[in-house]
C-alpha cells in the first residue's frame, strides 16, 4: 500500500524566515497531494494541495512543489510569521481510492 | 460552512468498557472517517465509510468496529476498551466529488484507565 515518509518532525525557524517541509509517497499511481495544518488543540484543516498534472501551486505565502519522477511533494513558506507555528501534515490517497495516507506530521515553530 | 461535530472532547473509561463515539456531519457529505491521532504517529486511519451501512477497515482496525445506520452519523465503538486505545480520535468526512478534502471534527480525547 502507499507509504507517506515527512521530513523533518520538528522544524524551528526565525519569523521572517522561509520554512520547507518533504514528503515522499510510494504509488506512483497518486494523483493528489494534500497538506493539513493542525494549530495547537485545533483540528487539521487543509490548507493547500496539489494534482499531479501540475508541478507548482501558491496561495500568497505557501506554496507546494511535486516532483512526480521523484515522487516528492514539498511545502514552502515564506516570510513566516508566529501563527504559522502549528503541526503540518502532508498526505496522499491510495491509488483510486478514497482514503488518504498522511505522513507522521512536522512540528513547525516560528520564533518571535 | 461544514460542521463535523464529535459527541464528546473528553472521555476517560475503565479498561474492559464498551465504548461509543459519535460523529455526525451537517453538509450531506457521503465519506466518513475515522482517525487516531498519536504524539509522532501522525493520523492513523481506523475505518471509513462511502455509504450508508457501509464500512471498510482502514490500517488499524483491530479493537475497533463502526457503524453509519444514517448518512450523516458514523459510529466508532471499541468494543472491550483497552489502555492501548487511550487516543486522541478524529471523525473526519468529505464529499464523493472532491474525496480528498476531508473535514474534520474537533475530536475526542479518551482515556482509557
Amino acid at each position: 500500500g502507499e507509504n507517506v515518509e515527512q521530513h523533518p518532525s520538528t522544524l524551528s525557524v526565525q519569523e521572517g524566515d522561509s520554512a520547507v517541509i518533504k514528503c515522499t509517497y510510494s504509488d506512483s499511481a497518486s494523483n493528489y497531494f494534500p497538506w493539513y495544518k493542525q494549530e495547537l488543540g485545533k483540528r487539521p484543516q487543509l490548507i493547500i494541495d496539489i494534482r499531479s498534472n501540475v508541478g507548482e501551486k501558491k496561495d500568497q505565502r505557501i506554496a507546494v512543489t511535486l516532483n512526480k519522477t521523484a515522487k516528492h511533494f514539498s511545502l514552502h513558506i515564506t516570510e513566516t510569521q508566529p501563527e504559522d507555528s502549528a503541526v503540518y501534515f502532508c498526505a496522499a490517497p491510495i491509488a483510486g481510492n478514497t482514503p488518504l495516507v498522511f505522513g507522521k506530521g512536522t512540528r513547525l515553530s516560528v520564533i518571535a | 460552512d461544514v460542521k463535523v461535530t464529535q459527541s464528546s472532547r473528553y472521555l476517560v473509561k475503565r479498561t474492559g468498557e464498551k465504548v461509543f463515539l459519535e460523529c455526525v456531519q451537517d453538509m450531506d457529505h457521503e465519506n466518513m472517517f475515522w482517525y487516531r491521532q498519536d504524539p509522532g504517529l501522525g493520523l492513523r486511519l481506523i475505518y471509513f465509510s462511502y455509504d450508508v451501512k457501509m464500512k471498510e477497515k482502514g490500517d488499524i482496525p483491530e479493537g475497533y468496529s463502526v457503524s453509519r445506520e444514517k448518512k450523516e452519523r458514523f459510529s466508532l465503538i471499541l468494543e472491550s476498551a483497552s489502555t492501548n486505545q487511550t487516543s486522541m480520535y478524529l471523525c473526519a468526512s468529505s464529499f464523493t466529488g472532491n474525496p480528498y478534502e476531508q473535514y474534520f471534527g474537533p475530536g475526542t480525547r479518551l482515556t482509557v484507565t
